[in-house]
Protein backbone atom coordinates (compact mmCIF):
# COMPACT_ATOMS: atom_id res chain seq x y z
CA UNK A 1 0.00 0.00 0.00
CA UNK A 2 1.38 3.48 -0.83
CA UNK A 3 2.23 5.62 2.42
CA UNK A 4 1.84 8.87 0.78
CA UNK A 5 -1.16 9.54 -1.48
CA UNK A 6 -1.05 12.67 -3.33
CA UNK A 7 -4.09 12.42 -5.35
CA UNK A 8 -3.58 15.69 -8.15
CA UNK A 9 -0.98 14.61 -10.45
CA UNK A 10 -1.47 18.66 -11.60
CA UNK A 11 -3.02 21.71 -10.29
CA UNK A 12 -3.88 25.18 -11.77
CA UNK A 13 -4.27 27.92 -9.58
CA UNK A 14 -4.57 31.81 -10.72
CA UNK A 15 -2.16 34.10 -9.61
CA UNK A 16 -2.70 36.02 -5.83
CA UNK A 17 -5.49 32.87 -5.35
CA UNK A 18 -5.20 30.50 -2.62
CA UNK A 19 -4.26 27.07 -3.53
CA UNK A 20 -4.34 23.34 -1.24
CA UNK A 21 -2.88 20.56 -2.61
CA UNK A 22 -3.51 17.17 -1.08
CA UNK A 23 -1.75 14.48 0.71
CA UNK A 24 -2.83 11.63 2.58
CA UNK A 25 -0.82 9.23 4.41
CA UNK A 26 -0.86 5.82 6.20
CA UNK A 27 1.21 4.83 8.86
CA UNK A 28 0.45 2.70 12.06
CA UNK A 29 3.12 4.69 14.25
CA UNK A 30 2.50 6.75 16.99
CA UNK A 31 5.48 9.08 15.95
CA UNK A 32 6.06 10.56 13.09
CA UNK A 33 6.64 13.63 10.71
CA UNK A 34 5.04 15.39 7.91
CA UNK A 35 6.83 17.20 5.20
CA UNK A 36 6.00 19.47 1.89
CA UNK A 37 9.33 20.03 -0.44
CA UNK A 38 8.96 22.28 -3.10
CA UNK A 39 10.70 21.21 -6.55
CA UNK A 40 11.08 24.15 -9.19
CA UNK A 41 11.92 23.08 -12.47
CA UNK A 42 15.84 23.95 -11.39
CA UNK A 43 15.44 20.87 -9.85
CA UNK A 44 16.77 21.24 -6.12
CA UNK A 45 14.74 20.37 -3.45
CA UNK A 46 12.98 22.82 -1.09
CA UNK A 47 11.95 22.49 2.56
CA UNK A 48 8.97 24.13 2.67
CA UNK A 49 7.16 22.79 6.28
CA UNK A 50 6.71 20.49 8.64
CA UNK A 51 4.21 18.70 11.15
CA UNK A 52 5.16 16.29 14.02
CA UNK A 53 2.38 14.20 14.69
CA UNK A 54 2.10 15.42 18.60
CA UNK A 55 1.92 19.20 17.80
CA UNK A 56 -1.22 20.54 18.86
CA UNK A 57 -1.50 23.14 16.00
CA UNK A 58 -1.20 23.28 12.54
CA UNK A 59 2.31 24.18 11.07
CA UNK A 60 2.46 27.55 9.74
CA UNK A 61 5.65 29.34 7.30
CA UNK A 62 4.96 32.96 6.45
CA UNK A 63 2.47 32.02 3.07
CA UNK A 64 2.60 28.18 3.50
CA UNK A 65 0.08 26.29 6.25
CA UNK A 66 -0.74 22.73 6.93
CA UNK A 67 -4.28 21.70 7.92
CA UNK A 68 -3.45 18.60 9.51
CA UNK A 69 -6.22 16.59 9.85
CA UNK A 70 -4.62 13.61 12.12
CA UNK A 71 -8.19 11.33 12.23
CA UNK A 72 -8.47 11.84 8.42
CA UNK A 73 -4.62 11.00 8.16
CA UNK A 74 -4.00 14.01 6.00
CA UNK A 75 -2.01 17.13 6.08
CA UNK A 76 -3.10 19.45 3.11
CA UNK A 77 -0.19 21.99 2.17
CA UNK A 78 -2.23 25.58 1.63
CA UNK A 79 -0.46 28.27 -0.31
CA UNK A 80 -2.03 31.84 0.06
CA UNK A 81 -1.99 34.21 -2.31
CA UNK A 82 -0.12 32.39 -5.53
CA UNK A 83 2.80 33.62 -7.07
CA UNK A 84 4.56 32.90 -10.21
CA UNK A 85 6.98 31.63 -8.78
CA UNK A 86 5.58 29.09 -6.52
CA UNK A 87 4.58 26.92 -10.26
CA UNK A 88 6.74 23.90 -8.94
CA UNK A 89 6.34 20.18 -8.15
CA UNK A 90 5.10 19.75 -4.36
CA UNK A 91 5.86 16.60 -2.70
CA UNK A 92 4.68 15.50 0.41
CA UNK A 93 6.60 13.36 2.58
CA UNK A 94 6.24 11.29 5.73
CA UNK A 95 9.12 10.34 8.42
CA UNK A 96 8.10 7.47 10.66
CA UNK A 97 9.46 6.86 13.94
CA UNK A 98 12.54 8.49 15.58
CA UNK A 99 13.17 12.26 14.36
CA UNK A 100 16.74 10.77 13.07
CA UNK A 101 15.21 7.84 11.19
CA UNK A 102 15.38 9.65 7.97
CA UNK A 103 16.35 6.05 6.20
CA UNK A 104 13.99 3.71 4.95
CA UNK A 105 11.59 5.37 6.85
CA UNK A 106 11.36 8.35 5.24
CA UNK A 107 8.99 8.04 2.14
CA UNK A 108 7.95 10.83 -0.98
CA UNK A 109 4.92 10.69 -2.34
CA UNK A 110 4.57 10.95 -6.07
CA UNK A 111 4.29 15.18 -6.16
CA UNK A 112 1.69 17.27 -7.42
CA UNK A 113 2.60 19.65 -10.11
CA UNK A 114 1.19 23.15 -9.21
CA UNK A 115 1.26 25.77 -11.96
CA UNK A 116 0.54 29.21 -11.15
CA UNK A 117 -1.32 31.69 -13.90
CA UNK A 118 -1.14 35.18 -14.63
CA UNK B 1 20.30 30.49 6.56
CA UNK B 2 22.66 27.55 6.87
CA UNK B 3 22.35 24.97 3.56
CA UNK B 4 23.65 22.38 2.61
CA UNK B 5 26.06 22.65 -0.45
CA UNK B 6 26.39 20.14 -3.39
CA UNK B 7 29.11 20.03 -6.23
CA UNK B 8 29.38 19.75 -9.03
CA UNK B 9 25.87 20.57 -9.89
CA UNK B 10 25.82 18.86 -13.22
CA UNK B 11 28.42 15.52 -14.24
CA UNK B 12 28.73 13.97 -17.32
CA UNK B 13 30.61 10.87 -17.38
CA UNK B 14 31.01 7.95 -19.80
CA UNK B 15 29.56 4.41 -19.03
CA UNK B 16 32.18 2.46 -16.90
CA UNK B 17 34.06 5.29 -15.11
CA UNK B 18 33.94 6.36 -11.27
CA UNK B 19 32.66 9.62 -10.13
CA UNK B 20 32.50 11.42 -7.38
CA UNK B 21 29.58 13.09 -6.02
CA UNK B 22 30.58 16.11 -2.77
CA UNK B 23 28.11 17.42 -0.54
CA UNK B 24 29.32 19.88 2.85
CA UNK B 25 26.02 19.34 5.03
CA UNK B 26 24.72 22.11 7.33
CA UNK B 27 27.41 22.50 10.20
CA UNK B 28 26.48 20.96 13.84
CA UNK B 29 24.06 18.49 12.11
CA UNK B 30 24.79 15.13 12.70
CA UNK B 31 22.74 12.67 10.25
CA UNK B 32 23.97 13.04 6.44
CA UNK B 33 21.72 10.51 3.70
CA UNK B 34 22.19 10.25 -0.34
CA UNK B 35 18.48 9.98 -1.99
CA UNK B 36 18.46 9.89 -5.83
CA UNK B 37 15.73 10.69 -8.15
CA UNK B 38 15.33 9.68 -11.44
CA UNK B 39 13.68 11.63 -13.93
CA UNK B 40 9.61 12.18 -13.08
CA UNK B 41 9.80 10.06 -10.72
CA UNK B 42 10.24 9.14 -7.34
CA UNK B 43 12.86 10.10 -4.94
CA UNK B 44 14.73 6.86 -3.40
CA UNK B 45 16.58 6.60 -0.63
CA UNK B 46 20.20 5.23 -0.90
CA UNK B 47 21.82 5.25 2.04
CA UNK B 48 22.92 6.74 5.96
CA UNK B 49 25.78 8.23 7.50
CA UNK B 50 25.90 8.40 11.35
CA UNK B 51 29.32 8.65 13.20
CA UNK B 52 31.40 8.15 10.45
CA UNK B 53 29.70 5.12 9.50
CA UNK B 54 26.90 4.29 7.47
CA UNK B 55 23.41 3.53 9.42
CA UNK B 56 21.06 2.00 7.12
CA UNK B 57 21.25 1.63 3.19
CA UNK B 58 19.13 0.23 0.68
CA UNK B 59 19.29 -1.92 -1.98
CA UNK B 60 19.63 0.33 -4.82
CA UNK B 61 23.35 1.27 -2.71
CA UNK B 62 25.26 -2.18 -3.88
CA UNK B 63 28.58 -2.44 -3.74
CA UNK B 64 29.24 -0.07 -6.52
CA UNK B 65 28.60 2.98 -4.75
CA UNK B 66 30.69 4.24 -1.23
CA UNK B 67 30.20 6.81 1.16
CA UNK B 68 32.92 8.78 3.57
CA UNK B 69 32.90 11.89 4.62
CA UNK B 70 37.15 12.33 4.41
CA UNK B 71 37.67 15.72 6.27
CA UNK B 72 34.88 16.13 9.03
CA UNK B 73 33.14 18.77 6.62
CA UNK B 74 32.56 16.96 2.89
CA UNK B 75 30.36 14.12 2.45
CA UNK B 76 31.35 12.00 -0.78
CA UNK B 77 29.42 9.62 -2.97
CA UNK B 78 31.42 7.53 -5.03
CA UNK B 79 30.01 5.27 -7.86
CA UNK B 80 32.89 3.12 -9.09
CA UNK B 81 31.67 2.22 -12.39
CA UNK B 82 28.75 3.77 -13.52
CA UNK B 83 25.78 2.22 -15.65
CA UNK B 84 23.31 4.22 -17.71
CA UNK B 85 20.60 3.46 -15.49
CA UNK B 86 22.89 5.45 -13.01
CA UNK B 87 21.51 8.72 -14.78
CA UNK B 88 19.69 10.99 -11.56
CA UNK B 89 19.62 13.67 -9.49
CA UNK B 90 20.96 12.94 -6.63
CA UNK B 91 20.53 14.97 -3.62
CA UNK B 92 22.83 15.23 -0.43
CA UNK B 93 20.77 15.88 2.66
CA UNK B 94 21.29 16.00 6.41
CA UNK B 95 18.65 16.18 9.27
CA UNK B 96 18.94 17.79 12.86
CA UNK B 97 16.37 17.15 15.58
CA UNK B 98 13.02 16.88 12.92
CA UNK B 99 13.91 18.68 9.87
CA UNK B 100 15.72 17.21 6.82
CA UNK B 101 16.89 19.41 4.56
CA UNK B 102 18.30 18.52 0.82
CA UNK B 103 20.83 19.88 -1.19
CA UNK B 104 20.37 21.49 -4.49
CA UNK B 105 21.27 18.71 -6.17
CA UNK B 106 23.65 16.65 -8.98
CA UNK B 107 22.35 15.67 -12.04
CA UNK B 108 24.24 12.73 -13.38
CA UNK B 109 24.00 11.82 -16.87
CA UNK B 110 25.78 8.95 -17.73
CA UNK B 111 26.37 8.21 -21.50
Amino acid sequence: AQKITQTQPGMFVQEKEAVTLDCTYDTSDPSYGLFWYKQPSSGEMIFLIYQGSYDQQNATEGRYSLNFQKARKSANLVISASQLGDSAMYFCAMREGRVDNYGQNFVFGPGTRLSVLP
Amino acid sequence: EPEVTQTPSHQVTQMGQEVILRCVPISNHLYFYWYRQILGQKVEFLVSFYNNEISEKSEIFDDQFSVERPDGSNFTLKIRSTKLEDSAMYFCASNFNEKLFFGSGTQLSVL
